[in-house]
């Protein structure tokens, strides 16, 4: 068990919906990380948030977005829908204090996503 | 931008060594690492090396290089249990500290 936790394990929706999916980070982590993986796909980075404000971006399409709240839990918001957003969602989190041992990422069990 | 490559798939047999390799390129290198995820499951870490050189953590080992931007991982004594997909990430300043995953080398471990 890593630390980080995610709901929903699995979801399944239709095309044209929106939904979103949670999580919570390692105790004491400030940042967190989403990565989709499709089907025997690579781990593709979508976004980084560092203590509350978005650090990174990277493939993510507009149709998506994140926040980071107070409390350090994450969302991740999907909207529109489409069959090849269907993928595992991971959320990951890191102490990321400046330390070298602190930049390790720490992944959730994932958000399994199936859009029919 | 980054990129790293590493092999696709690889093949050993058990209580064998087997060496995979990952070459990148990155603007602002910040820390290589190396993952397992077996399949559907959440990738586990294994190493980070931000230093040349050889980190060795039982079974597994990790090299840097940093001026040749190229790490290995090496397994050894295999077992069934170690065939998994292995991932090479890469953590970059540039544009916020990012850590990126290569495709990941599927690994076949064979009785």
């Amino acid at each position: 068990d890593s630390g980080v936790t995610q709901t929903p394990k699995h979801l399944i929706t239709a095309t044209g919906q929106r939904v979103t999916l949670r999580c919570s980070p390692r105790s004491g982590d400030l940042s967190v990380y989403w990565y989709q993986q499709s089907l025997d796909q690579g781990l593709q980075f979508l976004i980084q948030y560092y203590n509350g404000e978005e650090r990174a971006k990277g493939n993510i399409l507009e149709r998506f977005s994140a926040q980071q709240f107070p409390d350090l839990h994450s969302e991740l918001n999907l909207s529109s829908l489409e069959l090849g957003d269907s993928a595992l969602y991971f959320c990951a989190s890191s102490v990321d204090r400046g330390l070298s041992s602190g930049n390790t990422i720490y992944f959730g069990e994932g958000s399994w996503l199936t859009v029919v | 931008g980054q990129n790293i490559d590493q092999p696709t798939e690889m093949t050993a047999t058990e209580g064998a060594i087997v060496q995979i390799n990952c070459t990148y390129q990155t603007s602002g290198f910040n820390g290589l690492f190396w993952y397992q995820q077996h399949a559907g499951e959440a990738p586990t870490f294994l190493s980070y090396n931000v230093l040349d050189g050889l980190e060795e953590k039982g079974r597994f080992s990790s090299f840097l290089s940093r001026s040749k931007g190229y790490s290995y991982l090496l397994l050894k004594e295999l077992q069934m249990k170690d065939s998994a997909s292995y991932l090479c990430a890469v953590r970059d300043r540039a544009g916020g500290f990012k850590t990126i995953f290569g495709a990941g080398t599927r690994l076949f471990v064979k009785a």
